[in-house]
């Protein structure tokens, strides 16, 4: 089973930023925290992972709370193609990079 | 660089029959993971191959298997198709070579249908 909890769905307005939650609230200390998202029909897309400190990259940024129970993914300024369902899972750091346990994600709807 | 590509994109198979699923790994990556998604569902992990062999299988019934070749690309093969088995199959590469927390870059899937 997926150890995060994500909202089913989530409205933004073009331009906005989409702030997206995820709670993992049985987390170990030597997992991390990952994004991706997936585009109707496409395969996922990796968007950002973080251990314990807030990360930024030219796609998002990864805010983690200090208890790391909890964690949001920041869209700056979201645009109509942002619109996918976005997965959060956490992972142990390290070996088998490959698998991954997806949860039912957020379906995120960018309205122009 | 061409990333992770799979083959075919679509294919339509009767019940019963056999599929096989193709896919190249990203240039680089020596591990490739295999899911299958389901319409309105998040991706289920199937198995992984890496040097060749299965290393780690999700709860999937021995109908599903596979191989990995000397070049790393991966073949899935399910036998007696089901209905149910009607779904997007990913294909996740990734490289178990690089020390540290490394992303799994995804394909495009191919989208089997069972009729």
């Amino acid at each position: 089973d997926a150890k995060t909890t994500q909202p089913t769905s989530m409205d933004c307005a073009e331009g906005r930023a989409a702030n997206l939650p995820c709670n993992h609230s049985t987390i170990s200390g030597n997992e991390y925290v990952y994004w991706y998202r997936q585009i109707h029909s496409q395969g996922p897309q990796y968007i950002i992972h973080g251990l314990k400190n807030n990360e930024t990259n030219e796609m998002a940024s990864l805010i983690i709370t200090e208890d790391r129970k909890s964690s949001t993914l920041i869209l700056p300024h979201a645009t109509l193609r942002d619109t996918a369902v976005y997965y959060c899972i956490v992972r142990v750091a390290g070996g088998n990079t490959g698998k991954l346990i997806f949860g039912q994600g957020t379906t995120l709807q960018v309205k122009p | 660089d061409a990333g992770v590509t799979q083959s075919p994109t679509h294919l339509i198979k009767t019940r019963g029959q056999q599929v096989t699923l193709r896919c190249s790994p990203k240039s680089g990556h020596d591990t490739v993971s295999w899911y299958q998604q389901a319409l309105g569902q998040g991706p289920q992990f199937i198995f992984q191959y890496y040097e060749e062999e299965e290393r780690q299988r999700g709860n999937f019934p021995d109908r599903f298997s596979g191989h990995q070749f000397p070049n790393y690309s991966s073949e899935l093969n399910v036998n007696a198709l089901l209905l149910g088995d009607s779904a997007l199959y990913l294909c996740a590469s990734s490289s178990d070579r690089r020390q540290g927390n490394t992303e799994a870059f995804f394909g495009q899937g191919t989208r089997l249908t069972v009729v």
